[in-house]
């Protein structure tokens, strides 16, 4: 089964609007992380954002927030005022586990992505 | 910037043969991990060092190894190279704060053709 499921293989969005990108994860660990990423067409992967499993309080950095869903198991990434540079590809990603000492850290599950179009 | 260098930047040669790809993680981390990201795979975990010592391995290739050296660099090596090894790879470093959760901030890539 798909650990990360990204069901939008595109978006577009008017420049200034808002947009949601969809992220649903299975998993039975009550400790994981989730992430998102975003690829331009130059190739680099770029963190944007993370959501630990037993944060109250969904996060947010700049333009980006993370509607976390726990019951549902979805952490949707919300980007505000969309600017055309914001067109590239947006991958979903978990981490599972705790490690010794309460630590979390390991290898990361990447969904299909999802690419964003932005028009002006 | 992420911090997080890697070499080549582009890399092309023919199949049979061995390649070493290079990453240097962002000073301070300790952690430092590979992904291939190819069409058909998507991203793929390969493998993971922490301080020089191997932690985890993912879907990875006897055909591959790695290693993470003493000044925390680390190495990909690809031996006998078919064309499905044809991707970017990425090196993406971290570190562990005590009793808290790691961001993988990740390289540039090293985009391999095998011809």
């Amino acid at each position: 089964a798909q650990k990360i499921t990204q069901t939008q293989p595109g978006m577009f969005v008017q420049e200034k609007e808002a947009v949601t990108l969809d992220c649903t994860y299975d998993t039975s660990d009550p400790s994981y992380g989730l992430f998102w990423y975003k690829q331009p067409s130059s190739g680099e992967m770029i963190f944007l954002i993370y959501q630990g499993s037993y944060d109250q309080q969904n996060a947010t950095e700049g333009r980006y927030s993370l509607n976390f869903q726990k019951a549902r198991k979805s952490a949707n990434l919300v980007i505000s005022a969309s600017q055309l540079g914001d067109s590239a590809m947006y991958f979903c990603a978990m981490r599972e586990g705790l490690n010794a000492g309460g630590t979390s850290y390991g290898k990361l599950t990447f969904g299909q992505g999802t690419i964003l179009t932005v028009h002006p | 910037d992420s911090g997080v260098t890697q070499t080549p930047k582009h890399l092309i040669t023919a199949t049979g043969q061995r390649v070493t790809l290079r990453c240097s993680p962002r000073s301070g981390d300790l952690s430092v991990y590979w992904y291939q990201q190819s069409l058909d795979q998507g991203l793929q975990f390969l493998i993971h060092y922490y301080n020089g010592e191997e932690r985890a391995k993912g879907n990875i290739l006897e055909r591959f190894s790695a290693q993470q050296f003493p000044d925390l660099h680390s190495e990909l090596n690809l031996s006998s190279l078919e064309l499905g090894d044809s991707a970017l790879y990425f090196c993406a470093s971290s570190v562990v704060p005590q009793g808290g959760s790691d961001t993988q901030y990740f390289g540039p890539g090293t985009r391999l053709t095998v011809l």
